[in-house]
C-alpha cells in the first residue's frame, strides 16, 4: 500500500527553523514528483513547493520563496522541506503529496500524507 | 501565479439534490484542472483530475468539465457522505495553486 509519513513539525519561534521530513513507501519514490502543501488553521490549502522526480528541478511560492528549500533523497525514499527564517504565518499543517503520474509535472496529487502541524509563535 | 476562483464559497444542499461548483482560472490552463473533497481533520483526496478524469475509487456521481479558463464539479445526486469542502487546483504551471474552497453543507 502506498503511504507517505510526514514528521518534524512542532513549535518554533518567529525566525526559528525546522525540517520536515516525508518517509514514503509503497511505490517507486524516484519516478514522481512530489510537493508540499500547507493548510493555515480554518483557511485552504497551498502549494508551496514541487520537486521533479530526480530533484534537478524545483519550484516555490512567493510566499516562500528565499526562506524555504525543498530536496529528496531518492535512495531512502525521502523528501524534506527546510523552512527557515519562520513568520507567524507560516502556521499550517504541512502535507507531503505524490502528484499521480510517473515524472509528469502537471498533474493532481494522488497520495497526501496525514500532515505535520508547524506552530511558530513566540 | 495563475489565480484560481471558485464559486459559491458556501452552499446549502440536501440528500439528492443535484450541485454544481465552478472555478474559474485567471489565464488559460488547458485541462490541467483537479478537484479534491476535504471532510474536517483530514487530508485532502483527489475526486477528478485532467478536468474530467475520475479518480479511481470515486463514485460516479462526482463528473468535471471544462477546458480553457472555466470549469464544474457536479455532483449528481448528493449523498449523506459529500458534505465537506472542495477545492479545484490548477497543475499548468507551478506552483500548483488551489481555489479558496467551497464549503458544502446540509440543508
Amino acid at each position: 500500500e502506498v503511504h507517505l509519513v510526514e514528521s518534524g513539525g512542532g513549535l518554533v519561534q518567529p525566525g526559528g527553523s525546522l525540517r520536515l521530513s516525508c518517509a514514503a513507501s509503497g511505490f517507486t519514490f524516484s519516478s514522481y514528483v512530489m510537493s508540499w502543501v500547507r493548510q493555515a488553521p480554518g483557511k485552504g490549502l497551498e502549494c508551496v513547493s514541487v520537486i521533479s522526480a530526480s530533484g534537478g528541478h524545483t519550484y516555490y511560492a512567493d510566499s516562500v520563496k528565499g526562506r524555504f528549500t525543498i530536496s529528496r533523497d531518492n535512495s531512502k525514499s525521502t523528501l524534506y522541506l527546510q523552512m527557515n527564517s519562520l513568520r507567524v504565518e507560516d502556521t499550517a499543517i504541512y502535507y507531503c503529496t505524490k502528484i499521480k503520474q510517473k515524472l509528469v509535472l502537471h498533474d493532481g496529487s494522488d497520495i497526501w500524507g496525514q500532515g505535520t502541524m508547524v506552530t511558530v509563535s513566540s | 501565479d495563475i489565480q484560481m476562483t471558485q464559486s459559491p464559497s458556501s452552499l446549502s444542499a440536501s440528500v439528492g439534490d443535484r450541485v454544481t461548483i465552478t472555478c474559474r482560472a485567471s489565464q488559460s490552463i488547458d485541462n490541467y484542472l483537479n478537484w479534491y473533497q476535504q471532510k474536517p481533520g483530514k487530508a485532502p483526496k483527489l475526486l477528478i483530475y485532467a478536468a474530467s478524469n475520475l479518480q479511481s475509487g470515486v463514485p460516479s456521481r462526482f463528473s468535471g468539465s471544462g477546458s480553457g479558463a472555466d470549469f464544474t464539479l457536479t455532483i449528481g445526486s448528493l449523498q449523506p457522505e459529500d458534505f465537506a469542502t472542495y477545492y479545484c487546483q490548477q497543475s499548468y504551471s507551478t506552483p500548483h495553486t488551489f481555489g479558496q474552497g467551497t464549503n458544502l453543507e446540509i440543508k
